[in-house]
């Protein structure tokens, strides 16, 4: 069965700072892979999505993800942190079904906290 | 926001009664999905819609049912609510074919007392 970790639960950032966001997933092909963000007391936002081809994909808000085969990872990464960047960051990987839609695995999400 | 519309926002009832949220889209879309978010556990999908009357389970079905009748509307139905279920309810739809582009409702909070 196909599983999402993401390793930290909570990660403390200052404004300013960079941000990677850590990403594992296990599944016997090459994964649809996905990055979602919500802020507090909303639903989820997709920043960036990686279907195949630039390993390196942007994404809003300027993030970016690479995707590392070798590593099994889909690590999410900001230069340059905002306080507006504070929010739960979900990984998430789809798994095609035959006719019948297209569900995605969460990640139990990572915490991101913006210290002033 | 996709025109996704969750009801109730918030509610919280006791153990035992029957409780339904619904999710209503205003753009036609084929797929939709039902999750519940409970901390360290991420989303996990309850049901989901691949058409008007064609539902199937996700992760963690137990417990739960879903009904779509037409295609703006897919309910989830708690047909006796324990408090494990206390958690909050998302709806989703899939704009785009395959790719999976999700957009989700503003969620529901349930409070199983």
């Amino acid at each position: 069965a196909q599983s999402v970790t993401q390793p930290d639960i909570h990660i403390t950032v200052s404004e300013g700072a960079s941000l990677e966001l850590r990403c594992n997933y296990s599944y016997g092909a090459t994964p649809y892979l996905f990055w979602y963000v919500q802020s507090p007391g909303q639903g989820l936002q997709l920043l960036l999505k990686y279907f195949s081809g630039d390993t390196l994909v942007q994404g809003i808000k300027g993030f970016e993800a690479e995707f590392k085969r070798s590593q099994s990872s889909f690590n999410l990464r900001k230069p340059s942190v905002h306080w507006s960047d504070a929010a739960e960051y979900f990984c998430a990987v789809v798994l095609l079904l035959k006719a019948a839609g297209n569900k995605l695995t969460f990640g139990g999400g990572t915490r991101v906290l913006v210290k002033p | 926001d996709a025109g996704i519309t969750q009801s109730p926002r918030h509610k919280v009832t006791e153990t035992g009664t029957p409780v339904t949220l619904r999710c209503h889209q205003t753009e036609n879309h084929r797929y939709m999905y039902w999750y519940r978010q409970d901390p360290g556990h991420g989303l996990r999908l309850i049901h989901y819609s691949y058409g008007v009357k064609d539902t199937d389970k996700g992760e963690v079905s137990d417990g739960y049912s879903v009904s779509r009748s037409k295609t703006e509307d897919f309910l989830l139905t708690l047909e006796s609510a324990t408090s494990s279920q206390t958690s909050v309810y998302f709806c989703a739809i899939s704009v785009g074919g395959a790719g999976e582009k999700l957009f989700f409702g503003s969620g529901t909070q349930l409070s199983v007392l």
